[in-house]
């Protein structure tokens, strides 16, 4: 079946320095899966941070960015300088191509701790 | 903005019991989830909801589990009896269009 493999369980950084957290993933269908994003703040419910539905196209909210790579079959999560605000636990997730995003069928990955200190 | 409840945070129970978890959407949305998240594992699609009927259901949603919305209120997750595996937290979820926005989730502890 369709898996997504987040290779970080926690990361540390410096506030206003760079982040990438990784994620790549294995989709059993013939087309391209869409590609999501999810975060999980301090005492909140798990909310979508982006998603890219298109191979080759990246997906960018609040500084966030996320290239959809087939080749690598990787979703990256990047920002070039984070904040103390962005301390959350980040997921990773597909939905078979083609589903669309109503039918809410997301695999998802283990997540990764982000930590962000002064 | 707008959020998914689900109340209580934790549910106690003795194995063989039944359990009802409840999740109050948001008010528009048409589209009911649940999905279950094992300690230190992945969450896992459990079930969809529309129109008052199961859409699509995982190897996970055993038959001892149903779904219900009865007359547009919460969204439940009904097991029946309970089993020491169904220890988990349990995240509700809903949609209009586009992706789910989730609840906390409450966490089931079957004794």
């Amino acid at each position: 079946g369709d898996s997504v493999t987040q290779t970080e369980g926690q990361v540390t950084v410096s506030e206003s320095k760079s982040l990438i957290i990784n994620c790549t993933y294995s989709a059993t269908s013939i087309a391209y899966p869409n590609l999501f994003w999810y975060v999980r703040y301090p005492g909140e419910g798990l909310q979508l941070l982006l998603k890219v539905i298109t191979a080759g196209q990246k997906g960018s909210s609040r500084g966030f960015e996320a290239t959809y790579n087939k080749e690598t079959t990787s979703f990256h999560l990047q920002k070039a300088s984070v904040q103390e605000s962005d301390s959350a636990v980040y997921y990773c997730a597909l939905t078979p191509a083609n589903t669309g995003a109503n039918t809410g069928k997301l695999t998802f990955g283990h997540g990764t701790i982000l930590r962000v200190h002064p | 903005g707008p959020k998914v409840l689900q109340i209580p945070s934790h549910q106690i129970i003795d194995m063989g019991q039944m359990v009802t978890l409840n999740c109050d959407p948001v008010s528009n949305h048409l589209y009911f989830y649940w999905y279950k998240q094992i300690l230190g594992q992945q969450m896992e699609f459990l079930v969809n909801f529309y129109n008052g009927k199961v859409m699509e259901k995982s190897k996970l949603f055993k038959d001892q589990f149903s779904v219900e919305r009865p007359d547009g209120s919460y969204f439940t997750l009904k097991i029946q009896p309970t089993a020491l595996e169904d220890s988990a937290v349990y995240f509700c979820a809903s949609s209009l269009v586009g992706a789910p926005l989730f609840g906390e989730g409450t966490r089931l502890s079957v004794l």
